[in-house]
């Protein structure tokens, strides 16, 4: 069973340009999970979506936004890019939601965007 | 707001030695806790889960243990091997609002294991 995919591996982007992530649950996950992992920060949450709808979102600005597509996978989309959006961009995905409070999220391996 | 806190930072321990990693969390009122391990440039690995009415979990050489009521946890790594060394993080679920279940994370123990 394949995990979860995530592209690029690496994306470098210079200030005020545009982003997009992409995200490949697990086959049969439904929700999927974005977080942002910055030197010294931690793991933050940013977005949840289930069902192809937005469920949840974490306390960053409105330039972080996505979609989930009937597939189930899931673009980020990061506009005018600052020098504090470097950081790894992790994707997560867990089975339907009902279920999915008791399961694992399951992780990509990320994608690291560095800002010149 | 729900806090998570691990210490140490970072821990060095020769090869064969027992350790524990500890995690604090403010919010006692969590749906279930998790243990996950990054290695440099990766994503996170599952290494347990325990259920808010559960006490422990093991998994092999490794025991996860929770005290909901003090807001605790322990990973306990029994005979550390080279192959151990890695950030381990600890995450809590809780229930959000509307539906949301969300995770908030420790910001991890780094573990080097010396050979």
């Amino acid at each position: 069973e394949a995990g979860v995919t995530q592209s690029p591996t690496h994306l470098i982007k210079t200030r005020g340009q545009q982003a997009t992530l992409r995200c490949s649950p697990i086959s049969g996950h439904t929700s999927v999970y974005w977080y942002q992992q910055a030197l010294g920060l931690g793991l933050q949450f940013l977005l949840w979506y289930d069902e192809g709808e937005e469920r949840n979102r974490g306390n960053f600005p409105p330039r972080f936004s996505g979609r989930q597509f009937p597939n189930y996978s899931s673009e980020l989309n990061v506009n005018a890019l600052e020098l504090e959006d470097s950081a790894l961009y992790l994707c997560a995905s867990s089975p339907l939601l009902q279920a999915g409070k008791n399961q694992p999220q399951h992780f990509g391996d990320g994608t690291r965007l560095s800002i010149l | 707001k729900q806090e998570v806190t691990q210490i140490p930072a970072a821990l060095s321990v020769p090869e064969g030695e027992n350790l524990v990693l500890n995690c604090s969390f403010t919010d006692s009122a969590i749906y279930n806790l998790q243990w996950f391990r990054q290695d440099p440039g990766k994503g996170l690995t599952s290494l347990l889960l325990i259920q808010s009415s559960q006490r422990e979990q093991t998994s092999g050489r490794l025991n996860a243990s929770l005290d909901k009521s003090s807001g605790r946890s322990t990973l306990y790594i029994a005979a550390s091997q080279p192959g151990d060394s890695a950030t381990y993080l600890c995450a809590v679920r809780k229930y959000s609002g509307a539906g949301s279940y969300q995770l908030t994370f420790g910001k991890g123990t780094k573990l080097s294991v010396i050979p």
